[in-house]
């Protein structure tokens, strides 16, 4: 009840295109939703997070689909870049301080330019 | 703000001696902290939890005797890697989450730990 499943594990996408990962969760107590991006030999970063009170969050470019009833929830890189090639991580938590994260397997992503 | 740093950024040691590896939110302050480890090609696997003033909590196979946490101060987290050894080779990142935005946790740039 803890995995966070996330697919696909690799993809190449052409610049200018759509990139789309996909999570999956099965505990229902989880309620903070945010994605990572990490560049080899660096720490992750946030991208951006949701809550399960809305079913989509917009930041520029990045955008998180989610779907509370399918227990799932997507991230959609829009007009994807070169610079966007790195790994790409889902996370789940039960929200409040000290609560930790649940993470995917992670998507390489790979831009082609 | 919320900026996690950690020293050193690289380490390599002999086989047998202990490595130790500093996390700071430089920023703000934090009573929990969080000890990663990260294999080549895979996922972030939480080691610990450090909370300042008492012990750390352990994942289930991390061995507490071999990984020792301390969490001294509100903005300090140390993990000592005792007895190191070439299995113990990986990316060690560690996070904080910060008093105001409970939900968050910032990373730090990770530890590459090289055991010969």
């Amino acid at each position: 009840q803890q995995q966070v499943k996330q697919s696909p594990q690799s993809l190449i996408v052409q610049k200018g295109g759509i990139s789309i990962i996909n999570c999956a969760y099965e505990n229902t107590a989880f309620d903070y939703f945010p994605w990572y991006q990490q560049f080899p030999g660096k720490g992750p970063a946030l991208l951006i997070a949701i809550r399960p009170d809305v079913s989509e969050k917009k930041e520029g470019r990045f955008t998180i689909s989610f779907n509370k009833s399918a227990k799932q929830f997507s991230l959609h890189i829009m007009d994807s870049q070169p610079g966007d090639s790195a790994t790409y991580f889902c996370a789940a938590s039960k929200g409040g301080y000290g609560q930790n994260f649940v993470f995917g397997p992670g998507t390489r992503l790979s831009v082609l330019p | 703000g919320a900026v996690v740093s950690q020293h050193p950024s690289w380490v390599i040691c002999k086989s047998g001696t202990s490595v130790k590896i500093e996390c700071r939110s430089l920023d703000f302050q934090a009573t929990t902290m969080f000890w990663y480890r990260q294999f080549p090609k895979q996922s972030l696997m939480l080691m610990a939890t450090s909370n300042e003033g008492s012990k750390a909590t352990y994942e289930q196979g991390v061995e507490k005797d071999k990984f020792l946490i301390n969490h001294a101060s509100l903005t300090l987290s140390t993990l000592t890697v005792t007895s190191a050894h070439p299995e113990d080779s990986s990316f060690y990142i560690c996070s904080a989450r910060d008093l105001g935005s409970p939900d968050e946790q910032f990373f730090g740039p990770g530890t590459r730990l090289t055991v010969l």
